[in-house]
Order: C-alpha cells, then structure tokens, then sequence
C-alpha cells in the first residue's frame, strides 16, 4: 500500500495567489482528514469527511480556505487568496471502517511571500 | 469536549536509560487513546492505540503504554531507548460517544532528545 499521498510536497507562492493541495487517502478508507501545523498553534483539524461529504469544517480558518472531496479518492484543500500567515505544513490523513487510528501524508510545506 | 495535556516540553535520555512521555487526558465519556510519532520533515507516524481490554498496549519500535483511568493518564514507555528515537511525539485521543467521534485531539508534542 503506497500510504496517503499529498501533493505538492512545497510549495511557495506570492501572496494573494490561489493554492491548491492535494490528496489521495488510502484505497478503502472512508475517512479524511486535513490538518494544518505550525510551531505557534501546533496541529489543528481544518476539517473532515466521511463517505465524501464534509462533516466538520469548524477548523476552516476562513472563508479563503475551501475543501473538496469529489470521490473516494481524491480531496482538494484551497486557499484563495493566499496569505503569509497561512505559511505552514498541511497534512492529509484517513482512516479505514474498522480501524480507529489514522494515517497521515508526508504533507505539503506552504510558503507565502 | 475532549483534551489532551503533554506536560513536557522536552524530555532528554541517555541512550539505554527507560524513557517515559507523558500525557493526560479529559473526555466525557470513554477515551480512545493514541501515540503518534514525527520524524524532522515527516507526516506523524502512528505507534500505538488504547481501545478497550488490556491496560497495558505495546506497539511498534518496542515502544509500550499504560492506561490509567483513575489517573486519566496514558504514557508512553520504553525499557531501552536509542539515539533513533530521538523525535517529536504527540498523545491524541479521541471520545467514541456521539456526534463528531471521528476527531482526534492532539496533545502539542513532546520533543525527546536521546544522548548518546
């Protein structure tokens, strides 16, 4: 099994930029998960999925963040427009039906100029 | 609401010593615990989970954790640590009772510096 892959792994842009992360959980997870690090506030839940549909996207920053999940396999977090203090790594994770922990990406390290 | 509390900062142990990584707990109902590991540069990585049963859970890299319910605690062990587990450490639980019980709250890390 290849994990859960993110992409891009960095990524720097100009601020007021349009970002987009992505994500592809682990084939036959049914859950996913965005969080953002940062020395300052640690690891914060953006907001999850279940089954594809948002369940709670109460961690979403701001309206500038949205997030998307199309299909089983693929979710999409973006901000628009970007700012510097949304520098920070994002990490994707899922979790299966039957197992209680989750996984998580390598992540993607934002930088905003 | 749910929380988790890493007292530490950081904890330092020489190479062979036992290791300990702290962490405490509030849920309102029953916890589901966990211990993540983070390697520099890396996504966390899982090591070990409290569902239900046995107190004492053993996970990966030799690594062992207690829990203590009067306590509200579940530290993490190791008998023997190794330069090699040198990183950042995070305790998360998660409560398996009613709406939202897919989230996990994160501790803030303890970073554990073994000395050779």
């Amino acid at each position: 099994d290849a994990g859960v892959i993110q992409s891009p792994r960095h990524e720097v842009t100009e601020m007021g930029q349009e970002v987009t992360l992505r994500c592809k959980p682990i084939s036959g997870h049914n859950s996913l998960f965005w969080y953002r690090q940062t020395m300052m506030r640690g690891l914060e839940l953006l907001i999850y999925f279940n089954n594809n549909v948002p369940i709670d996207d109460s961690g979403m920053p701001e309206d500038r963040f949205s997030a998307k999940m199309p299909n089983a396999s693929f979710s999409t977090l973006k901000i628009q427009p970007s700012e510097p203090r949304d520098s920070a790594v994002y990490f994707c994770a899922s979790q299966g039906k039957v197992t209680y922990e989750q996984y998580f990406g390598p992540g993607t390290r934002l930088t905003v100029t | 609401a749910q929380s988790v509390a890493q007292p530490e900062d950081q904890v330092n142990v020489a190479e062979g010593n036992p290791l300990t990584v702290k962490c405490t707990y509030s849920v309102s109902g029953n916890p589901y615990l966990f211990w993540y590991v983070q390697y520099p540069n890396r996504g966390l990585q899982f090591l070990l989970k409290y569902i239900t049963g046995d107190n004492l859970v053993k996970g990966s890299y030799g690594f062992e954790a207690e829990f203590n319910k009067s306590q509200t605690s579940f530290h993490l062990k190791k008998p023997s640590a190794l330069v090699s587990d040198s990183a950042l450490y995070f305790c998360a639980v998660r409560d398996h009772s009613g709406a939202g019980s897919y989230q996990l709250t994160f501790g803030k890390g303890t970073k554990l510096s073994v000395i050779p």
